[in-house]
């Protein structure tokens, strides 16, 4: 079981916003910030977001928020390219290391 | 440009060692930390191992405690995995990735294959 709770899967039709959520506790996202990582057909992931930063040449339908416990990642305006899984991952105090979510699915209709 | 170019994946029996290399060129290498990740076959991403930007300090997950341990040398500009003890449910890719304010990870290594299997 992961330390960071994320949705299987979520879907959209091109062009809607949907939002992914990861949820953790105080020991890491109610402490740190997260990151948002992109992985299609289990190539090489790629990087998204920064807690609420976009990483050079991200197109800007990318967004990132936190709230308390509970991080989000938002994908406004849901583009055919943007099927993949997206994990998140953070540091945490309490087990001195690194914690990453189960991923979601992130399936285009 | 940023580049981390990954070597030294194979196959190997249980009980076995392997040594990962991941070069990386394009930025001041002794200013960061790195890690690396692993991602079984039809699984998830699972974080292994932090070395900080001077070696001083590194962590290493509980799955891999006392079997791998991370180093690097900045004269190579190289991030090492060392893994000893290896057992059948270590076969994964296995990521280099460079840190970012200990929080993030901006850039990831094209990922190399081990295989542990009798």
């Amino acid at each position: 079981q992961s330390a960071l709770t994320q949705e299987a899967s979520v879907s959209g039709t091109v062009g809607q916003k949907v939002t992914l959520s990861c949820t953790g506790n105080s020991n890491n996202i109610g402490t740190y910030a997260v990151g948002w990582y992109q992985q299609i057909s289990h190539g090489i992931p790629k990087t998204v977001m920064f807690g609420n930063s976009l990483p050079s040449g991200i197109p800007d339908r990318f967004s990132g928020s936190k709230s308390g416990t509970t991080a989000s990642l938002t994908i406004s305006g849901l583009q055919p390219e943007d099927e993949a899984d997206y994990y998140c991952s953070t540091w945490d105090h309490s087990l001195s290391g690194w914690v990453f979510g189960g991923g979601t699915k992130v399936t285009v209709l | 440009q940023v580049q981390l170019v990954q070597s030294g994946g194979g196959v190997v029996q249980p009980g076995g060692s392997l040594r990962l290399s991941c070069a990386v060129s394009g930025f001041t290498f002794n200013t960061f930390s790195m890690h690396w990740v692993r991602q079984a076959p039809g699984k998830g991403l699972e974080w292994v191992a932090i070395i900080s930007h001077d070696g001083n300090t590194k962590y290493h997950a509980d799955s891999v405690e006392g079997r791998f341990t991370i180093s690097r040398d900045d004269s190579k500009k190289t991030v090492y995995l060392q893994m000893n003890s290896l057992r059948v449910e270590d076969t994964a890719v296995y990521y280099c990735a460079r840190d970012k304010q200990w929080q993030f990870v901006d850039y990831w290594g094209q990922g190399a294959l081990v295989t542990v299997s009798s």
